[in-house]
């Protein structure tokens, strides 16, 4: 069974100094890989997705995967405090695409 | 564009009584519709996927029988948590694609007394 980690499990930032968030999963044929982020009170907001090895760009938000470490990483450019929030990364696999396995999540807070 | 609607937003029902919660795709036909539920503390745990011309498929630690799941289209689910206790606590989280990235609602919160 998938097993999605996430670290750390807070992170504090000032504003404008980028934030790094990571995910390890441990299922290697896992080819889709989403960032969501979820405010307080809120349901899921996606950031970003990525399905190759590499980056990838949305706004401020850049994924990096490499799925030979079995590794994904989100870093978030010039922070601000609205961007508060816990990070959630899932990933799923090929034809079972719908089928997100969710990490435990990180908790950013960004200090103005 | 594109939303997933949730009602309600937040419920609170007695112990041992049952919840019923709503999920609509707008703008778009969902081919799949999922059920995610994050306890308090917890990731989100898939419940159950419905996918076109499928059965509804459930997860590991949970059941038809706990929480029956009405579809009359992709566009339209409906969930029911069936005696809820305190550990049915949680956001409950309805996911729905096309051929895109899923999105999803904003929840319905669950209280129980």
């Amino acid at each position: 069974q998938q097993k999605v980690q996430q670290s750390p499990e807070s992170l504090t930032v000032s504003e404008g100094a980028m934030a790094s968030l990571n995910c390890t999963f441990s299922d290697g044929t896992s080819d889709n890989f989403r960032w969501y982020r979820q405010h307080s009170g809120k349901g899921l907001e996606m950031l970003v997705s990525i399905f190759s090895d590499g980056e990838k760009e949305e706004g401020r938000f850049t994924a990096h995967l490499n799925r030979a470490s079995l590794h994904v990483s989100l870093h978030i450019r010039e922070p601000q405090p609205s961007d508060s929030a816990v990070y959630l990364c899932a990933v799923s696999i090929g034809n079972m695409d719908y089928k997100l396995t969710f990490g435990t999540g990180t908790s950013l807070l960004v200090d103005p | 564009g594109a939303l997933v609607y949730q009602y309600p937003r937040r419920t609170i029902c007695k112990s041992g009584t049952s919840m019923r919660m709503e999920c609509q795709a707008v703008g778009f036909q969902a081919t799949s519709v999922a059920w995610y539920r994050q306890s308090p503390q917890k990731t989100f745990e898939l419940i159950a996927l419905s996918t076109v011309n499928s059965a509804i498929k459930y997860e590991q630690n949970f059941t038809q029988e706990k929480f029956p799941i009405s579809h009359p289209n992709l566009s339209f689910s409906s969930m029911t948590v069936l005696n809820a206790y305190l550990e049915d606590r949680g956001l409950y989280l309805c996911g729905a694609r096309d051929n895109q990235a899923p999105l999803f609602g904003e929840g319905t919160r669950l209280s129980v007394l």
